[in-house]
């Protein structure tokens, strides 16, 4: 079974700090995905990454940066952290496209709350 | 961007009876996805059909697709407490070209509740 794990499953931090949420994933997958889901707005795509080292915008970039110096991790960095950046934090992987079904398997969530 | 839409936003059963949650999208898939998320925690997938599929079946989930009305349904019979979950549909892109061909696109949600 493929695993996604997530560093914290509830951080606290204050404004201003630098925050590190960090995916690893046990399965070779070459794509990472980090979203952010708020009440009643579903998910929404940060950043994702197809392969080491590379990444991609996805819908709400600004106030994150990503990482991803091996395949297996995938971190997501608020510079910066500011209230409305308290949320709930999903990473995700799949295989690409062309390995077949392009599902995306999910780690447990963080829950970060910035005051 | 939201591409899928979920209908309801939220619906409640007894348990033992169908539940049906709709999704609606705007531009052509290569497949969509219905995952579940359990309060608080990831999202796992469920199922996933293909744009040339019509129905496809997994245990007690039933999923349609109709391509022409850019419209899928999810099917959970004979629903038990524990289907108590949101539900969320995720399409994939027409095309597979581009970094962009490996985003999938999720909708808000229903949430189900099944009660006891």
């Amino acid at each position: 079974d493929v695993k996604v794990t997530q560093s914290s499953r509830y951080l606290v931090k204050r404004t201003g700090e630098k925050v590190f949420l960090e995916c690893v994933q046990d399965m070779d997958h070459e794509n990472m995905f980090w979203y952010r889901q708020d009440p009643g707005l579903g998910l929404r795509l940060i950043y994702f990454s197809y392969d080491v080292k590379m990444k991609e915008k996805g819908d709400i970039p600004e106030g994150y940066s990503v990482s991803r110096e091996k395949k297996e991790r995938f971190s997501l960095i608020l510079e910066s952290a500011s209230t409305n950046q308290t949320s709930m934090y999903l990473c995700a992987s799949s295989l690409n496209p062309g390995q077949g079904y392009n599902e995306q398997f999910f780690g447990p969530g963080t829950r970060l709350t910035v005051l | 961007s939201q591409q899928g839409e979920e209908d309801p936003q939220a619906l409640s059963i007894q348990e033992g009876e169908n539940a049906t949650m709709n999704c609606s999208y705007k531009t052509s898939i290569n497949n969509l996805q219905w995952y579940r998320q359990n309060s608080g925690r990831g999202l796992v997938h469920l199922i996933l059909i293909r744009s040339n599929e019509r129905e496809k079946h997994s245990g007690r989930l039933r999923v349609t697709l109709d391509t022409s009305k850019k419209s899928s349904s999810l099917l959970i019979t004979a629903s038990r407490a524990a289907d108590t979950a949101s539900y969320f549909c995720a399409t994939a892109p027409g095309l597979y070209s581009g970094a962009g061909s490996y985003q999938l696109t999720f909708g808000k949600g229903t949430k189900l509740s099944v009660i006891p």
